[in-house]
């Protein structure tokens, strides 16, 4: 069965400073990997996905994460947080051949 | 905006009622998904439509569950004799395949319909 851990539930960051949110997968094949941003009061938002192809994917709002098959992990980074990045954002992963299976979410806070 | 709807975005209900949720996917996309989120937790599968056929269903569908595409457009979820544990978040999302399918499909997820259970 495929599945992902975030390893933070929560983490905190000054503006303007880098952000890391870690995910690692577990997957008895090649994984198809996305991060979901998710807003209060709004819609869950796909932020990037790998899906085998090149292993540093990059998304929208300057976000990108490295696949690395020999860590079994899929961080996302950011350079420079932004205010209007404060968000809780999900690792997910598919499973079977659409269906999605969701990290349990890594609320990202962003102090001035 | 043409994105997924979903109506109610909040529904208040007591213990035995039922509820009927809808949703509309972005227009021509053809798969139809149902996820729910529980408080503090990821969402999590229900079932999903390709067209007006539903092609999966989560052992968290209980027997009280049910949903339905009757013309590949928009979907409804029943829940019958509601329960406190059917407090939740329901999420729909949508997507379009080609003839091939494609794993990992990209889903774009609507606003979600808030349950309470008093």
């Amino acid at each position: 069965a495929q599945s992902v851990t975030q390893l933070d539930s929560h983490v905190s960051v000054s503006e303007g400073t880098p952000v890391l949110l870690r995910c690692n997968y577990s997957s008895s094949y090649s994984p198809s990997l996305f991060w979901y941003v998710q807003h209060p009061n709004k819609g869950l938002q796909l932020l990037l996905k790998y899906t085998s192809a090149a292993t540093l994917v990059k998304g929208i709002n300057g976000f990108e994460a490295e696949f690395k098959k020999s860590e079994t992990s899929f961080h996302l980074t950011k350079p420079s947080a932004h205010m209007s990045d404060a968000a809780e954002y999900f690792c997910v992963v598919v499973s079977g051949y659409s269906t999605l299976t969701f990290g349990k979410g890594t609320m990202l806070l962003v102090s001035p | 905006d043409t994105g997924v709807s979903q109506d109610p975005r909040h529904k208040i209900t007591k213990r035995g009622q039922n509820v009927t949720f809808r949703c509309d996917p972005i227009s021509e996309h053809n798969r139809l998904y149902w996820y729910r989120q529980t408080l503090g937790q990821g969402p999590e599968f229900l079932t999903y439509f390709q067209n007006e056929a539903q092609l999966e269903k989560s052992r968290l569908l209980s027997d009280r569950f049910s949903a339905e595409r009757p013309k590949g457009s928009f979907s409804t979820l029943e829940i019958q004799r509601t329960e406190q544990g059917d407090s939740a978040m329901y999420l729909c999302a949508s997507s379009l395949v080609g003839l091939q399918g494609t794993r990992g499909d990209t889903q774009y997820f609507g606003p979600g319909t808030r349950l309470t259970v008093l």
